[in-house]
């Protein structure tokens, strides 16, 4: 089986512009996670998706947002972006998303805004 | 809220050698899962091993092993036989059973010494 998938693995924006970043699970998967990783904030969740529905959301502002399609693959996007926006942003697959069941990292998506 | 405290930024240890990454966590939950991740300098996370907090037997898997203390709310990981390809930055992660959001520790860098 393939991977957890992220497009694109690098990404340089300027502030004020808008990003959109892409994951694809592994195939069956239903669950998508996103993680925000800095090295002051280390790693934070943002949100997970579930059958197309955000199920939980971690502490970020509104221009954060993501959304999944019916084949399970994920988007977020960042809006006005911010120079603390630059960050890895991972994302995690898993079968339903329940504590039972793994999660799988992709390689992330390395974000640097000037 | 849950938090999870990693508090050595950084160890080392000799090729072939033992040596244990500690963890501690707060929560007021009693179903829960603990995991160890590894993120090599890929920025790949990768699952180590993970403890359901209902067992009380310590996970083990090959070469690692956690020393899960459930009073005390700890949880250690040890690395045995040591290899150069451990060398790595290691992730204390928490999960309560019924939701999907990890929250990691602060991280330890690991090197490992030929």
């Amino acid at each position: 089986k393939a991977g957890v998938t992220q497009t694109p693995r690098y990404l340089i924006k300027t502030r004020g512009q808008q990003v959109t970043l892409s994951c694809s699970p592994i195939s069956g998967h239903r669950s998508v996670s996103w993680y925000q990783q800095t090295p002051g904030q280390g790693l934070q969740f943002l949100f997970e998706y579930f059958s197309e529905t955000q199920r939980n959301k971690g502490n970020f502002p509104g221009r954060f947002s993501g959304r999944q399609f019916s084949n399970s693959r994920s988007e977020m996007n960042v809006s006005t972006l911010e120079l603390g926006d630059s960050a890895l942003y991972l994302c995690a697959s898993s079968l339903v998303g329940l504590a039972d069941y793994e999660q799988y990292f992709g390689p992330g998506t390395r974000l640097t805004v000037t | 809220a849950q938090t999870v405290t990693q508090s050595q930024p950084e160890m080392s240890v000799q090729e072939a050698e033992t040596v244990t990454l500690s963890c501690t966590y707060d929560t007021s939950e009693s179903d829960y899962y603990l995991f160890w991740y590894k993120q090599p300098p890929s920025r790949q996370m990768i699952l180590v091993i993970r403890q359901e907090a209902y067992k009380q037997q310590n996970a083990t898997e090959n070469r690692f092993s956690v020393n899960f203390q459930k009073a005390a709310k700890s949880f250690s990981l040890k690395i045995s036989d040591s290899q150069l390809g451990d060398a790595a930055m290691y992730f204390c992660a928490y999960r309560v059973s019924s939701g999907s959001r990890l929250t990691f520790g602060e991280g330890t860098q690991l090197t490992v010494n030929p």
